[in-house]
């Protein structure tokens, strides 16, 4: 359970075009997804939480006209890279979040399960 | 401010045990998550503690003090395919993850 999936899983484009990220969530309601860059050699960067029905709430210096996000259904976000430049080129990563009712295992009832990736290339 | 402190960069031998550790400061705390990374690839649950103490799983292990602020990974039996960053998060209290910025796992033959 709790697959993600990603598409596409990399794309090249040229300077000034949009690119559109989907993530969705396979088996489970995702109401809160959440949308990260991660640069060569460099930690994870959260860019923006993404809120099933509403607007998305960005992190400081994520210029929210540039990233566009849309979260239309519990099962579904996407990601807009709006005039890309070649700055832009990164591992795009989304996570879901899924919560769950406590078990007799144990384990997590609330975490983040991630999606593939998708390598953007902005020439 | 919330913050997350492992280490950058660990080498250890094929076979062995390593131990990665992390302290954190957060804004309240609802469990402790460690994730594996692979070059190239995005980050996969490894394990979770949200009471003190230690969580097994195969040849992973996770420890964790709340009164400390302190976990620990511990991997044995180090195989080749083990080399990854190795990344520690905290849920705080507004059920948001605070990353570290990953140990980088070094396996020698």
């Amino acid at each position: 359970g709790a697959v993600v999936s990603q598409h596409p899983s990399w794309v090249i484009c040229k300077s000034g075009t949009s690119v559109k990220i989907e993530c969705r969530s396979l088996d489970f309601q995702a109401t809160t997804m959440f949308w990260y860059r991660q640069f060569p050699k460099q930690s994870l960067m959260l860019m923006a939480t993404s809120n099933e029905g509403s607007k998305a709430t960005y992190e400081q210096g994520v210029e929210k006209d540039k990233f566009l996000i849309n979260h239309a259904s519990l099962t579904l976000s996407t990601l807009t890279v709006t005039s890309a430049h070649p700055e832009d080129s990164s591992f795009y990563i989304c996570s879901a979040r899924a919560i769950r009712p406590p078990t007799t295992s144990g384990g997590p009832t609330d975490t983040q399960y991630f999606g593939p990736g998708t390598r953007l290339t902005v020439l | 401010g919330q913050n997350i402190d492992q280490p950058t960069e660990m080498t250890a031998t094929e076979g062995a045990i390593v131990q990665i550790n992390c302290t954190y400061q957060t804004s309240g705390f609802n469990g402790l998550f460690w994730y594996q990374q692979h070059a190239g690839e995005a980050p996969t649950f490894l394990s979770y503690n949200v009471l003190d103490g230690l969580e097994e799983k195969g040849r992973f292990s996770s420890f964790l003090s709340r009164s400390k602020g302190y976990s620990y990974l511990l991997l044995k039996e180090l195989q080749m395919k083990d080399s990854a960053s190795y990344l520690c998060a905290v849920m705080d209290s507004n059920y948001q993850l605070i990353w570290g910025a990953g140990t980088k796992l070094i396996i020698k033959p």
